[in-house]
């Protein structure tokens, strides 16, 4: 009964390409996020999605499309693939209806690698 | 700027040993504060957290953390770490729906 689930756990793909990243969770949670770990480790928010609506676009290349269909689900899409796009991507839900800062719940990653 | 600065990027340290991780956080207005934890091949999950009351709080497996307002630190403490607690640890601040982290910790602990 995986809490936040991602879908793939690796993606290797050639530049130029589109690919898209699912999240789900069951958590019922109402706020999910998607995160960028580089390779020195550092994370850093990209969207954060509040009752399926936008409420963070971290300066994040318009390459990169975010899109929650309903509470539980933020895709991410990535069109035009660059090579610095390499990293491992994580998707992450709360509680949080208020902005109030809850704790925040991990997915497991995706590993992605463009060549 | 809003920013989160953890002290040291490795620490290795022998079983039994004392651990402390700094951070030091940079953000205006009111702060939540997260410690995660991210073992090797696993996802992060949470450590501890303040978000008001008694500024020492304590987290699973032993850890603690003390909230210091006047010094912007929200610093990790373990008495005697075991081999298990390698892992990268992060630290984390949360305003609004915005979370910052620090650049992580990378702890290994030699048995």
């Amino acid at each position: 009964d995986t809490a936040v689930s991602q879908t793939p756990k690796y993606l290797v793909t050639q530049m130029g390409n589109d690919k898209s990243i699912k999240c789900e969770q069951n958590l019922g949670h109402d706020t999910m996020y998607w995160y960028k770990q580089d390779s020195k480790k550092f994370l850093k928010i990209m969207f954060s999605y509040n009752n399926k609506e936008l409420i963070i676009n971290e300066t994040v290349p318009n390459r990169f499309s975010p899109k929650s269909p309903d509470k539980a689900h933020l895709n991410l899409h990535i069109n035009s693939l660059e090579l610095g796009d390499s990293a491992v991507y994580f998707c992450a839900s709360s509680q949080d209806r208020q902005g109030r800062g809850e704790t925040q719940y991990f997915g497991p990653g995706t590993r992605l690698l463009v060549l | 700027a809003q920013s989160v600065s953890q002290h040291n990027h490795h620490v290795i340290l022998s079983e039994a040993a004392s651990l402390e991780l700094g951070c030091n956080y940079s953000y205006g207005g009111t702060v939540n504060l997260f410690w995660y934890v991210q073992y090797p091949g696993q996802h992060l999950q949470l450590l501890l957290k303040y978000f008001s009351g008694d500024p020492l709080v304590k987290g699973i497996k032993g850890f603690e953390a003390e909230f210091i307002k006047s010094k912007f630190s929200f610093n990790l403490r373990k008495p005697s770490v075991q081999w298990s607690d390698t892992a990268e640890y992060f630290c984390a601040v949360t305003g609004g729906f915005k979370t910052i982290f620090g650049a992580g910790t990378r702890l290994f602990v030699k048995a």
